[in-house]
């Protein structure tokens, strides 16, 4: 069955440090690979997407993934962390069949000062 | 600007109660979701429309319905609210099969 997966459920990182978040899919084919963040109280604005070309996609706020399909990853990176980072961040997929995303579970991001 | 909105924000009701949440997208966008957001679970689909008069069913559909009766609109109604329905819901839109979804700020739901 199609699936995504997001391995850690929780993270804490300090100011300025790096970061890397982890999501493995599962699919038949190449997927559209999406990332999106949710502030507390707030609903998901996405990051950055992949459909296909070029593996590393730049998206908003200093972020940036790469698809790597040999091993089947999508995992997000941001080389300098700010405090106003702190969020969940979802990753999902959409195998382009149905037309639906398939949603990790999330991972949740502390900064500490 | 386009925007998507929900309401009620905030609701509290009983078991038992019939309870609508609204969504209104002004983007003219003909895909429409309805997601709940519950601890451990992630984002699990109810509902969704592929464009006017269409709805589908998604992985937790049971105790929902929706309605397209236009492009805008895609209310969400829990028919009689049930305690395991206490959730935040979150309405979503996008323009085509491949583009972002934007989502409203969500209704959080209690059902006492």
């Amino acid at each position: 069955a199609q699936s995504v997966t997001q391995p850690d459920i929780h993270i804490t990182v300090s100011e300025g440090a790096s970061l890397e978040l982890r999501c493995n899919y599962s699919y038949g084919a190449t997927p559209y690979l999406f990332w999106y963040v949710q502030s507390p109280g707030q609903g998901l604005q996405l990051l950055l997407k992949y459909f296909s070309g070029d593996t590393l996609v730049q998206g908003i706020k200093g972020f940036e993934a790469e698809f790597k399909r040999s091993q089947s990853s999508f995992n997000l990176r941001k080389p300098s962390v700010h405090w106003s980072d702190a969020a969940e961040y979802f990753c999902a997929g959409d195998a382009g069949n149905n037309r639906k995303l398939i949603w990790g579970l999330g991972t949740s991001l502390a900064v500490n000062p | 600007d386009a925007e998507i909105t929900q309401s009620p924000r905030h609701k509290i009701t009983e078991t038992g109660r019939q309870v609508t949440l609204a969504c209104h997208q002004t983007w003219n966008h003909n895909n429409m979701f309805w997601y709940r957001q519950d601890l451990g679970h992630g984002l699990r689909l109810i509902h969704y429309s592929y464009g006017v008069q269409d709805t589908n069913k998604g992985e937790v559909s049971d105790g929902y319905s929706v309605s397209r009766s236009n492009t805008e609109d895609l209310p969400l109604t829990l028919e009689s609210a049930a305690s395991s329905q206490t959730s935040v819901y979150f309405c979503a839109s996008r323009r085509g099969f491949t583009g972002e979804l934007f989502f409203g700020e969500g209704s959080r739901l209690t059902v006492l």
